[in-house]
């Protein structure tokens, strides 16, 4: 079954810790995405890319990094310096990103991040 | 601008139909999505429209798409209980990357 995974489901981490989420998917998609989600805020972008070795930041990328060192995988780490990091946390994927295109994102199960 | 806005919640009765708006901003969308969002879980995309299209009818969907004033709406024929779940409209501007802009979501809630 083709698809995109992110583990763990839910994450508890204290103030001050950074903490590093998954993503996977199998989908041989070139481009992927990180979103993060607040109730009534809808869907915001903290980073994407299109392919691997080369990312780039989203409008909401302060207080977060992410790799791609190979095609089926983009982990997404929260550090110490994002203020608000308690979210939902949304990883997509799509065939290529490119503009114009019917090029629509593919998204995983979601991450549930409760940072005290 | 990119603003993407819909109502927050909906409700309907189960056997009713259930319609739910979108309206956005820039006026060089090509496509525009309609997403589905179950409690907990990720986006499912539902259907999508072509910005040259005004309407779109797939099984108990329909898509209208008013470009002269950026308005959207997705139609659910005979709303079942399983459709409860959070709706987001999207679009995606030309230019660099596929940039998608997603709404805030339309809870929809459908009593039995």
């Amino acid at each position: 079954d083709g698809g995109i995974t992110q583990s763990p489901k839910y994450l508890f981490r204290k103030e001050g810790q950074n903490v590093t989420l998954s993503c996977e998917q199998n989908l041989n998609h070139d481009a992927m995405y990180w979103y993060r989600q607040d109730p009534g805020q809808g869907l915001r972008l903290i980073y994407y890319s299109q392919i691997v070795n080369d990312f780039q930041k989203g409008d909401i990328a302060e207080g977060y990094s992410v790799s791609r060192e190979k095609k089926e995988s983009f982990p997404l780490t929260v550090t110490s310096a994002q203020k608000n990091p308690t979210a939902f946390y949304l990883c997509a994927s799509s065939h290529s990103g490119t503009s114009g295109a019917r090029d629509e994102q593919y998204f995983g199960p979601g991450t549930r991040l409760t940072v005290t | 601008g990119e603003d993407v806005e819909q109502s927050l919640f909906l409700s309907v009765r189960e056997g009713d139909s259930s319609v739910i708006n979108c309206t956005y901003t820039d006026s060089s969308s090509t496509y525009l999505y309609w997403y589905k969002q179950e409690p907990g879980a990720g986006l499912q995309l539902l259907t999508y429209i072509f910005s040259n299209m005004d309407m779109k009818q797939d099984q108990r969907l329909t898509v209208l798409l008013n470009k002269k004033d950026k308005h959207l709406s997705l139609r659910i024929a005979d709303t079942q209980t399983g459709d409860s779940a959070i709706y987001f409209c999207a679009e995606t501007l030309s230019g660099g990357y596929q940039k998608v802009t997603f709404g805030t979501g339309t809870k929809l809630q459908v009593i039995p």
